[in-house]
Formats: structure tokens, sequence, C-alpha cells
């Protein structure tokens, strides 16, 4: 079975400065996709960023960009100039490759994040 | 283009009676996903429905059904409400492909109270 871990309940930054959301995941799978989702205080959960596991270049949008480590199964999220509407909580995920979207997505504990003026 | 729709948004029950949760996947999306997120907690995987049929199923007991309309929209019913079933639930839906690349569209939820 696949579990996602995020050690960082919560975690602050400054306003326009770099912050970093951890996550560590257990998955004897080769082929998955991993996301970052926002869930802002209107409870609706955003996709920030994924990334396909077969492909070594972290991806990147915009103020967010992810450090994937594939050998260590560590995915985490850096987002730069953080800006107040960066605050909420994050919440990284998991889903398994198929050939068909049977795929539930995993998802960890979350983090709350804190933008302070 | 309207995303996910999910009603009502906030609902209080009482221990032991019958809810039912329901669910407008946006539009051109035919799969949809149900998730419970307890307070504080990461989103809990259902159940998914796709072609009018429960496809894959999470850990969860059977007092927790669901179904899906010709229209692709989805009800999730829960029976015999326990206090440990207050959460906000969500739906998510995607197209059948390629969900995998872009991830799932979420609605804002249901906060579910059972007093």
């Amino acid at each position: 079975a696949q579990t996602v871990t995020q050690s960082q309940p919560e975690m602050s930054v400054q306003e326009a400065e770099t912050v970093t959301l951890s996550c560590t995941y257990d998955t004897s799978e080769s082929n998955y996709y991993l996301f970052w989702y926002k869930q802002p205080p209107s409870r609706q959960m955003i996709l920030v960023i994924r990334q396909e596991a077969y492909k070594q270049q972290n991806a990147t949008e915009n103020r967010f960009s992810v450090n994937f480590q594939k050998a260590a199964k560590s995915f985490s999220l850096k987002i730069s100039d953080s800006q107040l509407g960066d605050t909420a909580m994050y919440f990284c995920a998991f889903m398994k490759r198929g050939l068909a979207n049977t795929g539930k997505l995993i998802f960890g504990q979350g983090t709350t994040l804190q933008v302070k003026p | 283009d309207a995303g996910v729709t999910q009603s009502p948004t906030h609902l209080i029950k009482t221990r032991g009676q019958q809810v039912t949760l329901r669910c407008s996947p946006k539009s051109g999306h035919d799969t949809v996903s149900w998730y419970q997120q307890a307070l504080g907690q990461g989103p809990q995987f259902i159940f998914q429905y796709y072609e009018e049929e429960e496809r894959q199923r999470g850990n969860f007991p059977d007092r927790f059904s669901g179904h899906q309309f010709p229209n692709y929209s989805s009800e999730l019913n829960v029976n015999a409400l326990l206090l440990g079933d207050s959460a906000l639930y969500l739906c998510a839906s995607s197209p059948e492909y390629p969900a995998n690349l872009y991830g799932y569209t979420f609605g804002s939820g249901t906060r579910l109270t059972v007093v």
C-alpha cells in the first residue's frame, strides 16, 4: 500500500520570501504521479503542480517548483516570492499510473502555511 | 464553464439518520470520485464512479454507497450515521483520460455534522 507523509503540520513565511514544504512517500510502484494541492478556507482543493515519476526534470509552475528525488521518495514544494494569497493548507498526493483512469489520490496529512505581511 | 458543484454546502444530521450528498461534475468530465476529509486531515478516498458503476472503493463500510446518473452527476449516501461520519465530503471529477495527466477538479465540499 502507498503512504504519503508530510512532517510539517504548520509553517509560516514572510511575504516575498521563499518557503519549502516537505513530502515523502512510500510505494513499490515504478510508474506514478505526484501532486501538490492547495486548500484555502474556501475548502476547494486546487491543483498547484504535478510531477510524472518517469520524468527526471523537476516540474515548475510560475512561483511554484518541486524537488523530486525518486530514489529517496521525496517530493518537496518550493514557493518563491510568497504572497498573502498563498495562505492555505497544502497537501501532497500520490496517484498510481495505469492504463485506465482507475487511479485514486492518496493524500498526506497536510501542511498549514501562513504567509505573514 | 462551471466547475464541480456540490450540494448542500452544510448539513446537520442526527446519529442513526441517513443522508444524501450530491455532485455535478465539471462539463466534459465523466468520472466522479468521493473523498472524506476529517477536520485537520487529508482527504480519504471513498469510491469512484464511471459509466454508472462503482469502479474502485476505498476502505469504507457498506453504510457508504453511491450512484452515478446518465448525465454523470453522482450521489453519496450514508446510512446509520455515526458521530465519526462528521467531516467534509469532497467530490472530484475527471475525464476518463487523461485524468492522470491533469489530476482532478474538486468541488468545495459538503460539511456534514452528525449530532
